[in-house]
């Protein structure tokens, strides 16, 4: 079946500091999600993006559709402590369930 | 506007056991979808629901059952628990069943012991 990839698994950065993450596919997905779960809550959605090459931007979180539409790329500027959590990636396409990655565990030290 | 809900937000059963879990969707939404998230691992989709009938099914056996009601709420059963059930049970919804957005409620966490 479809898998996703995330790396890295977990990350350790200073406040203050930008945040890169990643997910890789052997399929082609026609929309990318990227979702935040924090302990003890269900996944919260942060960024969806339709369409191979798109950017899009929420607040400090910037996300893009790779062209290849098998990655999608996280981003976060500035980081804070309520950034602290688990952030998902999920892939869709039309008439199929939805495939999530493992996740990154983020980690935001003071 | 309403959030998804879920309930119970947990429960202890025991090997064999039958368990029930409730889903309440977004106001608004028609389509109800069951996720299962072991420990440290990414969301694994159940089955989807949309106008009350099954509407889709990931790789989990048939002791996995659902419905949806007329008012889209839905429950997820599960029979003959087994330990490897353990598990928090995310339950999302969305507008349509082809839509490429889901919102999550806070889930059920079972515990099989």
């Amino acid at each position: 079946g479809q898998q996703l990839n995330q790396s890295p698994q977990s990350m350790f950065i200073q406040e203050g500091e930008d945040v890169s993450m990643n997910c890789t596919s052997s399929s082609i997905f026609n929309t990318w999600l990227w979702y935040k779960q924090d302990p003890g809550e269900g996944p919260v959605l942060l960024i969806a993006l339709y369409k191979a090459g798109e950017l899009t931007s929420n607040g400090r979180l910037t996300a893009q559709f790779g062209i290849t539409r098998k990655d999608s790329f996280l981003n976060i500027s500035a980081s804070i402590p309520s950034d602290v959590g688990i952030y998902f990636c999920a892939g869709y396409n039309y008439g199929q369930n939805f495939v999530f990655g493992p996740g990154t565990r983020l980690s935001v030290l003071p | 506007e309403t959030g998804v809900t879920q309930s119970p937000t947990h429960l202890i059963k025991t090997r064999g056991q039958q368990v029930t879990l409730r889903c309440s969707s977004q106001s608004g939404h028609n389509t109800v979808s069951w996720y299962q998230q072991a420990l440290g691992q990414g969301p694994q989709f159940i089955f989807q629901y949309y106008r009350e009938e099954e509407n889709g099914r990931g790789n989990f056996p048939p002791r996995f059952s659902g419905l949806q009601f007329p008012n889209y709420s839905s429950e997820l059963n599960v029979n003959a628990l087994e330990l490897d059930d353990s598990a928090l049970y995310l339950c999302a919804s969305s507008f349509g069943a082809d839509t490429g957005e889901l919102f999550f409620g806070e889930g059920s966490r079972l515990t099989v012991l």
